[in-house]
C-alpha cells in the first residue's frame, strides 16, 4: 500500500473548519484513500473514502487533487467532540489481494474553545 | 455504534496464561479483521478471515491464533502470555473478502488486555 504523510498535530478553533492534509505521492490507480479517526482509546471510526472524485457525507468532505497525490479531509464545523487522531490510509483493491487497512501515525487534531 | 461487538471489554491475567477474545461482526459482514494497538506500536494488523477462511496474516505471533465460525463470529486466542502482549485488541468487519470490494472496515471498541 502507498505510504502516506500527515502532520503530527493540528489545532482548530471550535466552529471553524478543520482541514487535515495528507500526502500520498506514490498512490497508484487502484488505490482508494480512506479516512478514519480514533477518539481516545475507542475503536477507529470510519469517516469517508474516495478514489478520484471529491466525496461528501454527513461527517466530512474529502478533496482529492487531480493527480491524486494528496488529499484533504474537511470537517466543516469542528466541535470539541472532533478532538481525535485522524488517519489517512491508502488501500489497494486488486482481485486476489488482501484488503486490510494499514494505519500510520495519523494527525492529532485538538479542537479548542 | 459501529455494530461490531467485542467481549470482554477488559481482561486482566497473568503471564503464561491463555485468553480468548471474541468478536461479532456487523450483520451481513463476512470479513473479520483483528488488530493490536500497543502504546509504542500503533495499530498493527494481525489477521483477516472471510467466511470462515483465513485470507491474510500480518504481524501475528505464533502464540496467537484465530478462527471464524460458521455463524461468522471470530475468536482470537492468545497463549503463553507475556507482559508485552498488554494492548488493545480491535476487531473490524466488512462486507467483502478481498479484491475489488471497497466497502470500509468498521471497528469494535476493543478488548483491553492487561498481563501482569
Amino acid at each position: 500500500d502507498a505510504k502516506t504523510t500527515q502532520p503530527t498535530s493540528m489545532d482548530c478553533a471550535e466552529g471553524r473548519a478543520a482541514n487535515l492534509p495528507c500526502n500520498h505521492s506514490t498512490i497508484s490507480g487502484n488505490e482508494y484513500v480512506y479516512w478514519y479517526r480514533q477518539i481516545h482509546s475507542q475503536g477507529p471510526q470510519y469517516i469517508i473514502h474516495g478514489l478520484k472524485n471529491n466525496e461528501t457525507n454527513e461527517m466530512a468532505s474529502l478533496i482529492i487533487t487531480e493527480d491524486r497525490k494528496s488529499s484533504t479531509l474537511i470537517l466543516p464545523h469542528a466541535t470539541l467532540r472532533d478532538t481525535a487522531v485522524y488517519y489517512c490510509i491508502v488501500r489497494v483493491l486488486n482481485t486476489g489481494t488482501a484488503s486490510k487497512l494499514t494505519f500510520g501515525t495519523g494527525t492529532r487534531l485538538q479542537v479548542m474553545l | 455504534d459501529s455494530g461490531v461487538t467485542q467481549t470482554p471489554k477488559h481482561l486482566i491475567t497473568a503471564t503464561g496464561q491463555r485468553v480468548t477474545l471474541r468478536c461479532s461482526p456487523r450483520s451481513g459482514d463476512l470479513s473479520v479483521y483483528w488488530y493490536q494497538q500497543s502504546l509504542d506500536q500503533g495499530l498493527q494488523f494481525l489477521i483477516h478471515y472471510y467466511n470462515g477462511e483465513e485470507r491474510a496474516k500480518g504481524n501475528i505471533l505464533e502464540r496467537f491464533s484465530a478462527q471464524q465460525f460458521p455463524d461468522l463470529h471470530s475468536e482470537l486466542n492468545l497463549s503463553s502470555l507475556e507482559l508485552g502482549d498488554s494492548a488493545l485488541y480491535f476487531c473490524a468487519s466488512s462486507v467483502g473478502p478481498t479484491g475489488t470490494d471497497n466497502s470500509p472496515l468498521h471497528f469494535g471498541n476493543g478488548t483491553r488486555l492487561t498481563v501482569t
